[in-house]
């Protein structure tokens, strides 16, 4: 069965340090693996996607993710907070066929 | 380019109530899910349709039915409203393949509160 795991249900960071977000998976099959974010009160907007290409993923403002399959991982990194990135993040599965499978979500506080 | 529309945005419906969420895709997408969202517990699937014509169920399908019209529109319908059922509900669509698949792009969401 798949699923994904997001080891972190709340990180807080202060403003300019860097952010790592923290997402396992457990896929039969070579997986699509997304990260999207989800501002207050809106719909997701996708931030990152690794299909099977380069292993480090560069996505929007700034973030990026390292597929490792040795760990199951996909975790999510920005260098330097920004106050605008403050939000739920989700880590996203999708084995062939169709589905996509959702992590808990993690959201990402920043300090002044 | 509209993208996923969702209608309505929000609604109140009283226990035992019907109504059905409308979804509808202008990209082409042969994939089209629906989601509710709980604080604490991600996103759920409830139903998808992973091409016109089928449909089957995600985690949480109880209390819910699906109908993919064509490609383009995939509804929910709730038979009889239960307060359990307040939630945000999401409708997605993707492009999937054999071998890879696109991202989903989401709808911006129905505020439904059953009281």
């Amino acid at each position: 069965a798949q699923s994904v795991t997001q080891l972190d249900s709340h990180v807080s960071v202060s403003e300019g340090t860097p952010v790592l977000l923290r997402c396992n998976y457990s896929s039969s099959y070579s997986p699509s693996l997304f990260w999207y974010v989800q501002h207050p009160n809106k719909g997701l907007q996708l931030l990152l996607k690794y299909t099977s290409a380069a292993t480090l993923v560069k996505g929007i403002n700034g973030f990026e993710a390292e597929f490792k399959k040795s760990e199951t991982s996909f975790h999510l990194t920005k260098p330097s907070a920004h106050m605008s990135d403050a939000a739920e993040y989700f880590c996203v599965v999708t084995p062939t066929g169709g589905k996509l499978i959702f992590g808990q979500g993690t959201e990402l506080s920043v300090k002044p | 380019n509209a993208g996923v529309t969702q209608t309505p945005k929000f609604q109140v419906l009283k226990t035992g109530q019907s109504m059905t969420l409308q979804c509808a895709q202008d990209m082409n997408h042969n994939s089209m899910y629906w989601y509710r969202q709980d604080p604490g517990m991600g996103l759920r699937l409830i139903y998808y349709s992973a091409s016109e014509g089928t449909t089957d169920k995600g985690e949480v399908p109880n209390g819910y039915n699906v109908s993919r019209l064509n490609k383009r529109e995939f509804s929910l319908r709730l038979e009889s409203a239960a307060p359990s059922q307040t939630s945000v509900y999401f409708c997605a669509s993707s492009e999937w393949g054999v071998n890879q698949n696109t991202e989903a792009f989401f709808g911006q969401g129905t505020r439904l509160t059953v009281v």
